[in-house]
């Protein structure tokens, strides 16, 4: 499964975008790009996931480049209640049931 | 939210004693999962099922075993609780019906083993 690279932590201003990038070069053909999220104490909460085309739904935007080396997620209008840490994870879609959440990117939406 | 609900929510409990913790879904979904967090180790799979009375072993599963005799519910129990087994144990749930569905988790039990 391909390795993703994530900075380790952001600031974002509440109201505004957070775009949280996701490096994922060496991502083969049949891989999905995952994306989680884990506030403190509780559960890891699925976002979005996506294979080569932009994806949207109520929580979050997917966007990943033509040659799938990276992605971005964007939070479109940040709240308090989004500072989290978020995970990236490549994983071909028969294996989700053994996903590999790294260090992640630790957000703070700060007011 | 998916429909798991993850009991007890925080559980003391001593070195040697048998423990088990449940997970309830209202998503009638055939996957389910169970997982230990812990610092430095991520997200570890401990026991897995694809529907009932249909169960394997993850990567963690020494001093685990699992039932699972209705849809709805997924039982894991520590034979004989150690304190490495000291963690917190999420449930999952994932929809047979698409390939690339995505895993949902419940909030978790804390568990301590003193």
């Amino acid at each position: 499964d391909a390795k993703t690279t994530q900075p380790p932590s952001m600031d974002c201003a509440e109201g505004r975008a957070a775009n949280l990038p996701c490096n994922h070069s060496t991502i083969s053909g049949n891989e999905y790009v995952y994306w989680y999220r884990q506030i403190h104490s509780q559960g890891p909460q699925y976002i979005i996931h996506g294979l080569k085309n932009n994806e949207t739904n109520e929580m979050a935007s997917l966007i990943i480049t033509e040659d799938r080396k990276s992605s971005t997620l964007i939070l479109p209008h940040a709240t308090l209640r989004d500072t989290a840490v978020y995970y990236c994870i490549v994983r071909v879609p028969l294996n989700t049931d053994k996903l590999i959440f790294g260090t992640g990117t630790r957000l703070q939406v700060f007011p | 939210d998916a429909g798991i609900t993850q009991s007890p929510r925080h559980k003391v409990t001593e070195t040697g004693t048998p423990v088990t913790l449940r997970c309830h879904q209202t998503e009638n979904h055939r996957y389910m999962y169970w997982y230990r967090q812990d610092p430095g180790h991520g997200l570890r799979l401990i026991h897995y099922s694809y529907g009932v009375k249909d169960t394997d072993k993850g990567e963690v599963s020494d001093g685990y075993s699992v039932s699972r005799s209705k849809t709805e519910d997924f039982l894991l129990t520590l034979e004989s609780a150690t304190s490495s087994q000291t963690s917190v144990y999420f449930c999952a749930i994932k929809d047979q019906g698409a390939v690339n569905s995505p895993l949902h988790f419940g909030n978790g039990t804390r568990l301590t083993v003193t």
